[in-house]
């Protein structure tokens, strides 16, 4: 993999469902794994930062996984609200100070 | 909470002109980045600046791409002479330390370049 990759590209879930997104990213050279909550018109808020292979992380509902050998990290959100509509965006680093994003994942969560 | 903040929100300019985004990191970051993000493609990568120097650039800051830290607040990019190809949203970000692995994002510049 030579390019940060997420999936779905969008998503639709139901208040009170549990959902999951996928990022792949290069495993050579690894640093660090970023998530982002992106509303509109807002700045994009800093999640997680990951760095150690079997990371997990955890705020409130969301959780973060990390596979360094094989390049994946996992995105959880618990008893989706409407509030957590927002894209997600994942980005890799590895050595310098460059993230490089994938184009997200758009979540909307409905009543 | 210390936030990033961008001007303007919206910057319309005509093709050749010069532009000058603005930002104002975090107070106590020294760390200093500029990303964009064309509509419907990724958040890519432009600049890294310390130290009141450039730290990393990436293929797309070319010769008519400049930072500066003018005083201790701002943080400026400028676009000597805008193309169509340069509207994008553009966002400024800035972390305490190279190492430290967190970057915080500003709300972003829309630029429209006609």
């Amino acid at each position: 993999i030579l390019n940060v990759e997420q999936s779905p590209q969008s998503l639709h879930v139901q208040e009170g469902d549990s959902t999951n997104f996928t990022c792949s990213f290069p495993s050579s050279n690894f640093y660090a794994l970023h998530w982002y909550r992106w509303e509109t018109a807002k700045s994009p808020e800093a999640l997680f930062v990951m760095t150690l292979n079997g990371d997990e992380k955890k705020k409130g509902r969301i959780s973060a996984t990390l596979n360094t050998k094989e390049g994946y990290s996992y995105l959880y959100i618990k008893g989706s609200q409407p509030e957590d509509s927002a894209t997600y965006l994942c980005a890799s680093r590895r050595a310098g100070y460059a993230l490089n994003f994938g184009k997200g994942t758009s979540l909307l969560v409905t009543p | 909470e210390p936030e990033v903040t961008q001007t303007p929100s919206h910057q319309v300019t005509q093709m050749g002109q010069e532009v000058i985004l603005r930002c104002v990191p975090i107070s106590n970051h020294l760390y200093f980045y500029w990303y964009r993000q064309i509509l419907g493609q990724k958040v890519e990568f432009l600049v890294s600046f310390y130290n009141n120097e450039i730290s990393e650039k990436s293929e797309i800051f070319d010769d008519q791409f400049s930072v500066e830290r003018p005083d201790g607040s701002n943080f400026t990019l400028k676009i000597r002479s805008t193309k169509l190809e340069d509207s994008a949203m553009y966002f400024c970000a800035s972390s305490s330390s190279g190492t430290s692995n967190e970057q915080f994002f500003g709300p972003g510049t829309r630029l429209t370049v006609l």
